[in-house]
């Protein structure tokens, strides 16, 4: 079992829908919780982090963490075929630690 | 926001060269930097952490020897690879974090995308 499963995808949706991409993550201890966005030929770039469960919303990003399932997700609401992109879940135990970064989900906004 | 500087963003050269590349933080004190590989439509691998003033700690299967990291500072990390090879062809990319206390995001830098020839 990998430490923090994704759905590779390729997660299809239509211009406007909500995108939800998942993760799942076996460190039960697990503390940080972030979504990176990577474009096709291009380097992660940071979209949201998440410490407590619940949601956390910036601008069309919502970040949902629940400790005890084990899960984070990210919803993207009205979707645009700009957010076509690599979607990639990392996980950190300790403050001072690494992250595990997930295998990452596509995601493809259909106009 | 946190900016993360890596150069160069690209290198062609010819097998055996020793090809350097810097990571800067241009905005905050980097405690940690990461070296990451990754290879076309593959996922992130994590090559070695690094954190300031200490020798850097290699992931599994990474060639100490051959990927050469230097964390002279706060704010400068560099990989060198030596004698490169062909099979050394790979995106490289760094990401940076300020300090530890709060658990802070890693920041990325642009990448270096290697070609040997």
């Amino acid at each position: 079992q990998k430490e923090v499963e994704q759905n590779s995808g390729p997660l299809s949706v239509p211009e406007g829908a909500i995108a939800s991409l998942n993760c799942t993550y076996s460190d039960r201890g697990s503390q940080s919780f972030f979504w990176y966005r990577q474009y096709s030929g291009k380097s992660p770039e940071l979209i949201m982090f998440i410490y407590s469960n619940g949601d956390k919303e910036d601008g069309r990003f919502t970040a949902q963490l629940n400790k005890a399932s084990q899960y984070v997700s990210l919803l993207i609401r009205d979707s645009q075929p700009s957010d076509s992109a690599t979607y990639l879940c990392a996980v950190r135990k300790t403050n001072a630690g690494k992250s595990t970064f997930g295998d990452g989900t596509t995601l493809t906004v259909k106009p | 926001g946190a900016v993360v500087s890596q150069h160069p963003s690209r290198v062609i050269c010819k097998s055996g060269t020793s090809v350097k590349i810097e990571c800067r933080s241009l905005d905050f004190q980097a405690t940690t930097m990461f070296w990451y590989r990754q290879f076309p439509k593959q996922s992130l691998m994590l090559m070695a952490t690094s954190n300031e003033g200490s020798k850097a700690t290699y992931e599994q299967g990474v060639e100490k020897d051959k990927f050469l990291i230097n964390h002279a500072s706060l704010t400068l990390s560099t990989l060198t690879v030596t004698s490169a090879h062909p099979e050394d062809s790979s995106f490289y990319i760094c990401s940076a974090r300020a300090n530890d206390r709060g658990g802070q995001p890693q920041h990325f830098g642009d990448g270096t995308r290697l070609s040997i020839l």
